[in-house]
C-alpha cells in the first residue's frame, strides 16, 4: 500500500539548517506532484511547498521563499526539503504528501517534528 | 491569498447526531475545495475533494456541498470515530490554504 515516511526532524538553533527526507513506497513518485506541509504545535495546517512530477516547477509559501528548497530524486523515490536560516516560527510537524489530483492530498506521512530553539 | 474561515470552531454533539460544518472563502474558488479529518497524533485524512467528491474508502455519511464562497461538510449520524478536527483546503490559487478547523467533540 502507499506509504510515506519522513525523517530528519530534530532540534536546531535559529539560523541553522536541517534537511528533511520523505521515502515513498507502494507507488512511484515520478507520476505525482509532491508537497510539504506543516502544522505548528496545537495549530492548524499550512502548505509549504510543491514540486512538479518531473521536478521542473516548484512553488513555495511566501514565508519560506529563499530559505527552503524542495527537491526530488525519482530514481530513489524520495522527496526532500532543505531548510536554511531556520526561525522559531518554523517549529512544526512537517508532513510530506502526495496529490490525488489537482493539489488535493490523499496520502500523508506520519510527520517529523522540527523544533527551532536556542 | 485566499482566506478560509471555518465555523463553528467547536461543535459539541452526541453519537447519532448530524453535524453541519461550514467553510467560507474570501473570494470565489468555484468547487476547488477539499475537506480533511484529523485525529490527535495522526496526519490528516482526505474526505472530500472538488467540493463534493468522496475520496476512496470514505463512508457515505460524509457529504460535501457548495460552490463559489460557501461550502458545507455534512456528517449524517455521527459515529464514535468521527469525533475529530475537520479542515477545509482550497486549491484555486497559490498559496494553497487551509481553514482554521472545526473540532467535533463529544457532548
Amino acid at each position: 500500500q502507499v506509504q510515506l515516511v519522513e525523517s530528519g526532524g530534530g532540534v536546531v538553533q535559529p539560523g541553522r539548517s536541517l534537511r528533511l527526507s520523505c521515502e515513498a513506497s507502494g507507488f512511484t513518485i515520478s507520476s505525482h506532484h509532491m508537497h510539504w506541509l506543516r502544522q505548528s504545535p496545537g495549530k492548524g495546517l499550512e502548505w509549504v511547498a510543491v514540486i512538479s512530477f518531473d521536478g521542473t516547477n516548484r512553488y513555495y509559501t511566501d514565508s519560506v521563499k529563499g530559505r527552503f528548497t524542495i527537491s526530488r530524486d525519482n530514481s530513489k523515490n524520495t522527496l526532500s526539503l532543505q531548510m536554511d536560516s531556520l526561525r522559531a516560527e518554523d517549529t512544526a510537524v512537517y508532513y510530506c504528501a502526495k496529490e490525488i489530483t489537482n493539489h488535493y492530498f490523499d496520502n500523508w506521512g506520519q510527520g517529523t517534528l522540527v523544533t527551532v530553539s536556542s | 491569498e485566499i482566506v478560509l474561515t471555518q465555523s463553528p470552531a467547536t461543535l459539541s454533539l452526541s453519537p447519532g447526531d448530524g453535524a453541519t460544518l461550514s467553510c467560507r472563502a474570501s473570494q470565489s474558488i468555484s468547487t476547488y475545495l477539499a475537506w480533511y479529518q484529523q485525529k490527535p497524533g495522526q496526519a490528516p485524512r482526505l474526505l472530500i475533494y472538488g467540493a463534493s467528491n468522496r475520496a476512496t474508502g470514505i463512508p457515505a455519511r460524509f457529504t460535501g456541498s457548495g460552490s463559489g464562497t460557501d461550502f458545507t461538510l455534512t456528517i449524517n449520524s455521527l459515529e464514535p470515530e468521527d469525533f475529530a478536527v475537520y479542515y477545509c483546503q482550497q486549491r484555486a490559487s497559490w498559496p494553497l490554504t487551509f481553514g482554521g478547523g472545526t473540532k467535533v467533540e463529544i457532548k
